[in-house]
C-alpha cells in the first residue's frame, strides 16, 4: 500500500510571497489532515477534511491559510503571504476509521523556509 | 483544553539500556493514544496504538503501557540501540476515532555505541 504522498520536499521563499504544498492520501482513506510543526515542537493541527468537506479549520490563520480537497482525495495548503514564523514543516496525515482503521499515516513533510 | 506533556525532553543513553519515556496528558477521556518515531527532517512514523480500553501494546523491543485515569502512558524501550535515536512524540485523540491527534513536543532519544 503506497504512503502518503507530499510534494515539494523543501521550499525557500521571501516573506509576502505564496506558496502551495500538495498532498495525496492513502488510497480510500476519508479523512485528511494538515499539520504545522514548528522546529521543537509537536505538530499542530491546522485543519482536518472528512472527504471534500471540512471538519475542523479552528487553528487555521484564515487571514493567509487556505486549503481544499476536491473530489475528496488529495488536498492543497496555501499560504498568501507568507511570513517569518510561518517557517515550519507542514506534514499531511491520512487515516479511514470508517473502515475500521485507527491509526494515523503520516507523510514525509514538506520544509518551508520564510526568509 | 487538553495538554499532552513529554519527560524528559531530551535523554542520552549508552547502547543496550534498558529506558522509558513518559508522556502525561490533562483530559482523561481520551479515545486513543499513539506513540511516534520522527526521524530528522522526516515525517513520523507510527510505533504503537493503544485504544482507551487496552493497558497496554507490545512490538518487538517496544512496550507502550496506558493509564487512562491518571492520565499517563509510558514507553518502554528495551536494549537501546543506536538507530533508536529519534525524537518520539506522544500524541492522544479526544472524543471519536477520526478526530485530530494532540501531541507532545516530543522526547529527543540519542543511543551512543
Amino acid at each position: 500500500e503506497a504512503g502518503v504522498a507530499q510534494s515539494p520536499r523543501y521550499k525557500i521563499i521571501e516573506k509576502r510571497q505564496s506558496v502551495a504544498f500538495w498532498c495525496n492520501p492513502i488510497s480510500g482513506h476519508a479523512t485528511l489532515y494538515w499539520y504545522q510543526q514548528i522546529l521543537g515542537q509537536g505538530p499542530k493541527l491546522l485543519i482536518q477534511f472528512q472527504n471534500n468537506g471540512v471538519v475542523d479549520d479552528s487553528q487555521l490563520p484564515k487571514d493567509r491559510f487556505s486549503a481544499e480537497r476536491l473530489k475528496g482525495v488529495d488536498s492543497t495548503l496555501k499560504i498568501q503571504p507568507a511570513k517569518l514564523e510561518d517557517s515550519a514543516v507542514y506534514l499531511c496525515a491520512s487515516s479511514s476509521p470508517d473502515r475500521g482503521e485507527y491509526g494515523y499515516t503520516f507523510g514525509s513533510g514538506t520544509r518551508l523556509t520564510v526568509v | 483544553k487538553q495538554e499532552v506533556t513529554q519527560i524528559p525532553a531530551a535523554l542520552s543513553v549508552p547502547e543496550g539500556e534498558n529506558l522509558v519515556l513518559n508522556c502525561s496528558f490533562t483530559d482523561s477521556a481520551i479515545y486513543n493514544l499513539q506513540w511516534f518515531r520522527q526521524d530528522p527532517g522526516k515525517g513520523l512514523t507510527s510505533l504503537l496504538l493503544i485504544q482507551s480500553s487496552q493497558r497496554e501494546q507490545t512490538s518487538g523491543r517496544l512496550n507502550a503501557s496506558l493509564d487512562k485515569s491518571s492520565g499517563r502512558s509510558t514507553l518502554y524501550i528495551a536494549a537501546s540501540q543506536p538507530g533508536d535515536s529519534a525524537t518520539y512524540l506522544c500524541a492522544v485523540n479526544l472524543g471519536q476515532a477520526g478526530t485530530a491527534l494532540i501531541f507532545g513536543k516530543g522526547t529527543t532519544l540519542s543511543v551512543s555505541s
